[in-house]
């Protein structure tokens, strides 16, 4: 079973407006959170990166929370742009390893900015 | 250094044919990573290296799988005798490793393999 369920999987959103998707995790013990950017068929792009410390983070318009008691995590979307339509992935790594081999990686939610 | 470089990024095969792809990492970077991504999934990892020494391999990487990285720079992945379930996006990422520290993971622009 995946140790990191994203919600939705897809979603359709209006340019802009706001969205937010989520990201729950089993990974223990917990060490790092990361969301990605996916292009269509392009690699992915981090977004951001946050610690158990840490519960938000910002970049850009995008915004990441982080609830390391409750193991969720958000990305917020911020006045939407055609060029958010992409994957966005959430990735979790647990103390036991450095190895990016290790690190669970969510199916991604789809997001499709309209005009 | 603009990056994590992959080649080809569109490859169409038939079945049962061999490929190679090859992946030449940010050249700082001394851990090399290659995954597997089906549409509508996040990515599998199938390998991964530290300079020129392959640390391990995931139980996906079947024995028609097989990674280099001769001399601790680029990688090829090789595919033997394709399957049509061999499909997919093949990403390499690359970063940095010394004891406890540890960059951020940059990955390729990914190649596309289509078998039919």
């Amino acid at each position: 079973k995946n140790q990191v369920e994203q919600s939705p999987q897809s979603l359709i959103i209006l340019e802009g407006k706001n969205c937010t998707l989520q990201c729950n995790y089993t990974v223990s013990p917990f060490s790092n959170l990361r969301w990605y950017k996916q292009d269509t068929g392009r690699g992915p792009v981090s977004l951001t990166i946050m610690t158990f410390s840490e519960n938000t983070k910002s970049n850009g318009r995008y915004t990441a929370t982080l609830d390391a008691d409750t193991k969720q995590s958000s990305l917020h979307i911020t006045a939407s742009q055609l060029s958010d339509s992409a994957s966005y992935i959430c990735v979790v790594s647990d103390m036991t390893t450095d190895s990016w081999g290790k690190f669970q990686f969510g199916a991604g939610t789809q997001v499709v900015v309209t005009p | 250094d603009t990056g994590v470089s992959q080649d080809p990024r569109h490859k169409i095969t038939k079945r049962g044919q061999n490929v190679t792809f090859r992946c030449d990492p940010i050249s700082e970077h001394n851990r090399l990573y290659w995954y597997r991504q089906t549409l509508g999934q996040g990515p599998e990892f199938l390998t991964y290296f530290q300079n020129e020494a392959q640390l391990e391999k995931s139980r996906l990487l079947s024995d028609r799988f097989s990674a280099e990285r001769p001399k601790g720079s680029f990688s090829t992945l090789e595919i033997q005798r394709t399957e049509q379930g061999d499909s997919a996006m093949y990403l390499c990422a690359s970063s940095f490793h010394r004891g406890y520290m540890n960059t951020e993971a940059f990955f390729g622009q990914g190649t596309r393999l289509t078998v039919v």
